[in-house]
């Protein structure tokens, strides 16, 4: 079984709608964290969460919301999708570590359009 | 914040060498690590450097210059399968990542 797992994995809706994208580990980590991928852009930071308690913007925090409901389970929301959140959406677990080196082990994806 | 550039592709023959480089601009710098993505999968890790110098991992190998804001990830003896994207990336202060825009290697026959 995949140790960090992402539902849905494809996703089509349309402008307005609200959306969510589910991620769930069973690698026991501490810190959860999404991403969205454009081509040529790399993998950008929406949001980051070192536990429960705590939650933090990302470079790209705007038209997002976040909700962790358990050390394994990290939502991320579109309150009302538009088109240019189009992308490829990951999410990514990683354990706390008293050194600056900082694996972190990738969801396989959600694929999300918006028309 | 941290900015870190390499170049957007490279094409190579199996058996060859790539090396792909990344440069950094960084406002505290702990590491570089670099990332394997194939056809927009789940990227993994590959490797970490903390220190200047060489680290070798079967057929890859990364480098770090901490002097010249610098590293490189080596590809060795290429084959078909290391046909992928490859991402530089850096912690920040709290330990989550700054990436770069990736490098998308193609390996012909």
């Amino acid at each position: 079984d995949a140790d960090v797992t992402q539902t849905p994995r494809n996703r089509i809706t349309k402008t307005g709608k609200r959306i969510m994208l589910e991620c769930s580990q069973t690698k026991g980590h501490d810190r959860m964290y999404w991403y969205r991928q454009d081509p040529g852009l790399g993998l950008r930071l929406i949001y980051y969460s070192f536990d429960v308690k705590d939650i933090n913007k990302g470079e790209i925090s705007d038209g997002y919301s976040v909700s962790r409901q358990a050390q394994a389970k990290f939502s991320l929301s579109l309150e009302s999708a538009i088109p240019n959140q189009t992308a490829l959406y990951f999410c990514a677990t990683s354990q706390l570590a008293t050194s600056s080196y900082n694996e972190q082990f990738f969801g396989p994806g959600t694929r999300l359009t918006v028309l | 914040g941290q900015s870190l550039e390499q170049p957007s592709e490279v094409t190579a023959v199996e058996g060859a060498i790539v090396q792909i480089n990344c440069t950094y601009q960084t406002s505290g710098f702990y590491g570089l690590s670099w990332y394997q993505q194939h056809d927009g999968g789940a990227p993994t890790f590959l490797s970490y450097n903390a220190l200047d110098g060489l680290e070798e991992t079967g057929r890859f190998s990364s480098f770090l210059s901490r002097s010249d804001s610098y590293g490189y990830l080596l590809l060795q003896e290429l084959q078909m399968k290391d046909s992928a994207s490859y991402f530089c990336a850096a912690p920040e202060g709290d330990y989550k990542l700054s990436f770069g825009a990736g490098t998308t290697v193609t390996v012909r026959a």
